[in-house]
Order: structure tokens, then sequence, then C-alpha cells
């Protein structure tokens, strides 16, 4: 699976909206991107996944790049609870499964 | 429909003890994953598994550490002969075998302590 890169860290204001960048510049053509965010103590929780167009659900917005070399997940409005790392995998997905890499992610830390 | 279930959540277990860590995948999933995380760093892979088959087992350490994922029943984690190093959380995730990417996202479970003593 192509590699990541995503800033350490980043703080948000409570109420704004946190933009989250992930650079996957090596990302073949059947790689989705997923971004993945863990709490404090708790175990991964899925946000959101994408090929080549926007997405959207009810917890966030990922944005990726026409040349799919860059991402952005976008929480509209940060709260106090979206404190957490945040996780940018790029993955083939086929029937064999294939496992997520994690890297070391964004830790997100939103202030009131 | 339920989510990844774990447990036990928390287990404590002396040096050379035995510790078993169970987890049910979420309804209808039958690859499950197994993922550790030492305390302060990040989630590492241990194993792949499928219902009686390990597909990938690269990230487990060569000795004292096992897992199945049997035709019934949850898959189990299982570390022999415990050490202080051994103590993290251990997380369990699970997707469905369908290749179509909405459905092969992985869900994880609440994780499962461990402590050694």
């Amino acid at each position: 699976d192509a590699k990541t890169t995503q800033p350490p860290s980043m703080d948000c204001a409570e109420g704004r909206a946190a933009n989250l960048p992930c650079n996957h510049s090596t990302i073949s053509g059947n790689e989705y991107v997923y971004w993945y965010r863990q709490i404090h103590s708790q175990g991964p929780q899925y946000i959101i996944h994408g090929l080549k167009n926007n997405e959207t659900n009810e917890m966030a917005s990922l944005i990726i790049t026409e040349d799919r070399k860059s991402s952005t997940l976008i929480l509209p409005h940060a709260t106090l609870r979206d404190t957490a790392v945040y996780y940018c995998i790029v993955r083939v997905v086929n029937n064999a499964g294939n496992m997520l890499t994690f890297g070391g992610g964004t830790r997100l830390m939103v202030k009131p | 429909n339920a989510g990844v279930m774990q447990n036990p959540r928390h287990l404590v277990r002396r040096r050379g003890q035995e510790a078993r860590l169970r987890c049910s995948p979420m309804k209808g999933h039958s690859h499950v994953y197994w993922y550790r995380q030492l305390p302060e760093e990040g989630l590492k892979f241990m194993v792949y598994l499928q219902k009686e088959n390990i597909i990938d087992e690269s990230g487990m350490p060569k000795e004292r550490f096992s897992a199945e994922f049997p035709k019934e029943g949850p898959s189990i984690l299982r570390i022999q002969q415990v050490v202080r190093g051994d103590s993290a959380a251990y997380f369990c995730a699970s997707s469905p075998s369908t290749g179509h990417s909405s459905g092969n996202t992985i869900y994880f479970g609440e994780g499962s302590w461990l402590t050694v003593v």
C-alpha cells in the first residue's frame, strides 16, 4: 500500500471547520483513500473513504484532488469530542481483504 | 447490528501466564484482523484471518503468539508465557468478504487492554 504523509498535529477552534490534509503522491489507480480516527483509549473509528470523487457522510467530507495525490478531510463544525488522532490510509480493495497500515496520523486538538 | 465485540476489555496476567483475547466480528463478516498498540505508540498490524485460515501473519511475533478463527465461535489471539513487554491494547477488526469498496470497510472493536505484572 502507498504511504501517506500527514502533519503530526493541528489545532482547531470549537465550532469551526477542521481541515486535515494528507499527501499520498504514490497512490495507485486501484487504491482507495480511507480516513479513521482514534479517540483516546478507544478503538479506531471509520470515518469515510473515496476513490476519485469527493465524498460526504454524516461525519465528514472527503476532498480528493484530481490527480489523487492528496486529499483533505473536513469536519464542518468541530466539537471537543472530535479531539483525536486522525489517520489517512490508502488501501487496495479486493476480495482478498487487505489490512490497513497505520502511520503516525494527525493529532487534532479542538479547543474551546 | 452489533459492532465488533472484544472480551475481556481488561486483562491482568502475571509474567509467564497465558492470555486469551476473544473477538466476535460483526454479523456477516468473515475477515478478522488483529492489531496491537503499545503504550504511546501507533497501531501495528499483527495477523489477518478468514474462517479457519490464516491469510497474513507477517506482523505476528514468531514466538508465543498465535491466532485462530474457527468455523464456529470467535477469533482468539493467544499469548503464551506473557512478559511485561506484551502489555498493550489489542484491537480486533472485521470486514465482509465482498470486494466492493463499500462492502469491504474494516470496522474495529473497542480493544482488550492487557497488563502484565
